[in-house]
């Protein structure tokens, strides 16, 4: 069955340096996301992406936050210069028909900013 | 805000037994989600009901939608040790781009 992956599995990077999540999303999927959880906390969306180009942000995806499809197949997320408050664990997804339809989600990426 | 809270927040059962949680969100919807969430996993999508529909089966689970009360409620019969984990309700509106708006969860345990 296809999956989306996600790497690093987990990343440890000190306060202000740069980090770049990976996804590769399910390869028929035209709408990706980013969705973040605090531990102990709930999924909180960060960024929709279609068609090459951000379709809506969170106030949490400040200047610091980007995205990228690189190419035809990974979807990253960079942080710039991460903070305390960035460690969370980071999860991609996709969907086939977007507009709230049924995500399809990574095992995440763990991020500890020390 | 078309946030989902779920309730309880927190849910202990034994195996055998039916789980019962609910999802209450604030504003209209398109379609409401559920998903599941190992300790340090990632989530899993268990069932997708639209505004339009009132209940909806898969395996052990049942979902009804009542867009008049703005609640859903997810049924997990004949529970097993296994289907310990946390659950999310997640709300989709068409006229985003696909955001789906998760509530705070409930964690169930299933005691063998």
């Amino acid at each position: 069955e296809p999956e989306v992956t996600q790497t690093p599995s987990h990343q440890v990077t000190q306060m202000g340096q740069e980090v770049i999540l990976r996804c590769v999303p399910i390869s028929n999927h035209l709408y990706f996301y980013w969705y973040r959880q605090i531990l102990g906390q709930k999924v909180e969306f960060l960024v929709s992406f279609y068609n090459n180009e951000i379709s809506e942000k969170s106030e949490i995806f400040d200047d610091q936050f980007s995205v990228e499809r690189p190419d035809g197949s990974n979807f990253t997320l960079k942080i710039r210069s991460t903070k305390l408050e960035d460690s969370a664990m980071y999860f991609c997804a996709s969907s086939e028909e977007g507009a709230g339809g049924e995500l399809f989600f990574g095992e995440g990426s763990r991020l500890t900013v020390l | 805000s078309q946030q989902g809270e779920e309730d309880p927040q927190a849910l202990s059962i034994q195996e055998g037994e039916n789980a019962t949680m609910n999802c209450s969100y604030k504003t209209s919807i398109n379609n409401l989600q559920w998903y599941r969430q190992n300790s340090g996993r990632g989530l899993v999508h268990l069932i997708l009901i639209r505004s339009n529909e009132r209940e909806k089966h898969s395996g052990r689970l049942r979902v009804t939608l009542d867009t008049s009360k703005k609640s859903s409620s997810l049924l997990i019969t004949a529970s097993r040790a296994a289907d310990t984990a946390s659950y999310f309700c997640a709300t989709g509106v068409w006229t985003n781009a696909g955001k789906s708006t998760f509530g705070d969860g409930t964690t169930l345990t299933v005691k063998p």
